[in-house]
């Protein structure tokens, strides 16, 4: 397809296990970013990766998170010792080289027992 | 400094009406103001956009209006269908990040 892939589209864990989220951004895009959704509210931004550049990692909230990207392809996105408070939707999205507009993909939704 | 404000929350209108949400933003380095559309389980969708040295654009019956001296901007939404229900978020971009507001989640009623 033609648009940014996640995956998994749901992930249900329990409490303290660590999860992985993929994201496949559209090809050619050299920007990918995360976003974390809690219910009913706005859009957090993460972590944003473009080319080879340093990550711009401000948004993770705790050293529990850490995200990774190959090259100009796919990103990983990791939580370590999941908490209920994680417990939201991660988006990931993409666009050309230091230009906008950000395409996103339809989320994992994370939900931690 | 780096927020977004966006109202109302929520939205009613009648059909063929004009929907309004405002946002308003205090960091005069955002370069960059999209409009993004939701609709549950899915990610959002850019609708449009605009760059701080232009008032307004319009793009079929969507139309964000832009104040760079009162730092806000507005999306008007023009004979609004029950289709255009949906969860809409501004945002301003800083060094390629977005910052979102809240959102307002709209109903268009037939």
């Amino acid at each position: 397809g033609a648009g940014v892939s996640q995956s998994p589209s749901n992930k249900v864990t329990e409490k303290g296990k660590d999860v992985e989220l993929r994201c496949d951004p559209i090809s050619g895009h050299t920007a990918l970013y995360w976003y974390r959704q809690r219910l009913g509210q706005g859009l957090e931004f993460l972590i944003y990766f473009q080319g080879n550049s340093a990550p711009d990692k401000s948004g993770l909230p705790s050293d529990r998170f850490s995200a990774e990207r190959t090259g100009e392809s796919v990103s990983t996105l990791t939580i370590q010792r999941t908490q209920q408070e994680d417990s939201a939707v991660y988006l990931c999205a993409s666009s050309p080289y230091k230009a906008q507009p950000q395409h996103f993909g339809d989320g994992t939704r994370l939900s931690i027992l | 400094q780096q927020q977004v404000k966006q109202s109302p929350q929520s939205l009613i209108v009648q059909k063929g009406g004009i929907s309004i949400i405002n946002c308003a933003y205090e960091n005069t380095a955002f370069d960059y103001f999209p409009w993004y559309q939701q609709f549950p389980g899915k990610g959002p969708a850019l609708l449009i956009a605009i760059r701080p040295d232009v008032s307004e654009k319009k793009e079929g019956r969507f139309t964000i209006s832009f104040n760079k001296s009162a730092k806000q901007f507005s999306l008007h939404i023009m004979d609004s269908q029950p289709g255009d229900s949906a969860t809409y978020f501004c945002a301003a971009s800083l060094g390629g990040k977005l910052i979102f507001g809240q959102g307002t989640e709209l109903s268009v009623k037939p």
